[in-house]
């Protein structure tokens, strides 16, 4: 079983929808949590960056994150186009080890 | 606009060479990352790195080398490069073990 579980899409919503984004994960141990957007033939982006339990927002992406249940969001508010990437979720012990998810592939469509 | 600076973007080369890829930045990171990607699976940590002279092997770390002489910089050497080695390379920087990573561009290796 994978430590990190993403659903790899591709998801498909027109333009202005709410998007959510979900990971779950198995190590209790995992205190930070990321998600990064990758555009083709790009690196990933950090986008949002929370430690332990609890919601952060910026502009029009919240991150949610509930370790009770082990399980991440990222939600995207009036989604554009240009939204249109894969998401990764990534969480960290706090040491170098970073675990990523497959990535989830989202086409906004206008 | 990333800090961190890979190249080359892409290579194509023969099986048997020997390539180095390059990585920098410039935002003083005392961390320093290789990851390998393919398409559909999770980033593999191939080589990480604490400071200078301080590089440790990941989960995918055999048949490459590392080195850290300084600060900014940190090279990725295949010896000799099989068509398995064919994926994308990315180097990410980060302030301290729970920071958030930074990454470059990434390199897409090709081995014929």
């Amino acid at each position: 079983q994978k430590e990190v579980e993403q659903d790899p899409g591709p998801l498909s919503v027109p333009e202005g929808a709410i998007v959510s984004l979900n990971c779950t994960y198995s190590n209790s141990a995992f205190q930070y949590f990321m998600w990064y957007r990758q555009y083709s033939r790009k690196g990933p982006e950090l986008l949002m960056y929370t430690y332990s339990s609890g919601n952060k927002e910026d502009g029009r992406f919240t991150a949610q994150v509930d370790k009770s249940s082990k399980y991440i969001s990222l939600f995207i508010r009036d989604s554009q186009p240009s939204d249109s990437a894969t998401y990764l979720c990534a969480m960290s012990r706090g040491t170098y080890k970073y675990i990523f998810g497959t990535g989830t592939r989202l086409k906004v469509l206008a | 606009e990333a800090d961190i600076y890979q190249t080359p973007r892409y290579l194509v080369i023969g099986t048997g060479k020997k390539i180095t890829l390059e990585c920098s930045q410039t935002m003083g990171h005392d961390k320093m990352y290789w990851y390998q990607q393919d398409p559909g699976m999770e980033l593999h940590l191939i080589h990480y790195s604490y400071g200078v002279n301080s590089t440790e092997k990941g989960d995918l770390s055999s048949e490459s080398t590392v080195s850290r002489i300084r600060t900014e910089h940190f090279p990725l050497t295949l010896e000799s490069a099989r068509p398995s080695h064919t994926s994308q390379y990315l180097c990410a920087s980060s302030v301290q073990g729970n920071s958030p990573l930074h990454f470059g561009n990434g390199t897409r290796l090709t081995v014929t």
